[in-house]
């Protein structure tokens, strides 16, 4: 069975850092690229970043570009999201997720974690 | 930025209704279009990809259609668990990018 545990959410001060973590498990995790989508209190879906199986490719977008890096490491099953020069429109369920595909994947997200909380407030 | 718009963002149907929800894109996207449910509280779940291939284990009472910029979600006999929010994402271009969602409530 497919699983996916976020942590590392929190409150953190505008011009702050935090970095998610995303530990999966019931796959073959070097075979399928991840995301992270977040979703703002009340609001709707944005997409946050993909990684291919590799960790050699990864997109952003515009929104988050610059501030925010994703990493995997595939020994230990699990990918990274670390956030610099936060702002409180990041404040948002941070969802972790698996492509469908492989290598930089198909932009289908067909299991996802619970989600964790980052709140961006002084 | 390819714009994703839902409609209607929220509806009323009674227990074994069929419920129809369209996502108009701002350029066509051939039949790059998923959706997903999320019930409150929870992660969003795939239940259609490629516009109209079903997810394994989603009931065959969801079914997706439409093509170019048009799409549909067809919910027949509408059960009480799905009661929720339905968001289409698309998978055509980066910025990857999400309807505003259409939730789904009990009359």
């Amino acid at each position: 069975e497919v699983h996916l545990l976020e942590s590392g959410g929190g409150l953190v001060q505008p011009g702050g850092s935090l970095r998610l973590s995303c530990a999966a498990s019931g796959f073959t995790f070097t075979d399928y690229a991840m995301i992270w989508v977040r979703q703002a209190p009340g609001k709707g879906l944005e997409w946050v970043s993909t990684i291919s199986v590799s960790g050699g490719r990864t997109y952003y977008p515009d929104s988050v570009k610059g501030r925010f890096t994703v990493s995997r490491d595939n020994s230990k099953n699990t990918q990274y999201l670390q956030m610099n020069s936060l702002r409180a429109e990041d404040t948002a369920v941070y969802y972790c997720a698996k492509d469908l595909g492989g290598d930089t994947g198909r932009n289908i997200f067909d299991f996802w974690g619970q989600g964790t909380l980052v709140t961006v407030s002084s | 930025d390819v714009q994703m718009t839902q409609s209607p963002s929220s509806l009323s149907a009674y227990v074994g209704d069929r419920v129809t929800i369209t996502c108009r894109t701002s350029q066509s996207l051939t039949s790059h279009v998923n959706w997903y449910q999320q019930k409150t509280g929870k992660a969003p779940q795939l239940l259609i990809y490629a516009a109209s291939s079903l997810q394994r284990g989603v009931p065959s009472r969801f079914s997706g259609g439409g093509s170019g910029t048009e799409f549909t979600l067809t919910i027949s006999n509408l059960q009480p668990e799905d009661f929720a929010t339905y968001y289409c994402q698309q998978t055509y271009s980066t910025p990857l990018t999400f309807g505003g969602g259409t939730k789904v409530e009990i009359k």
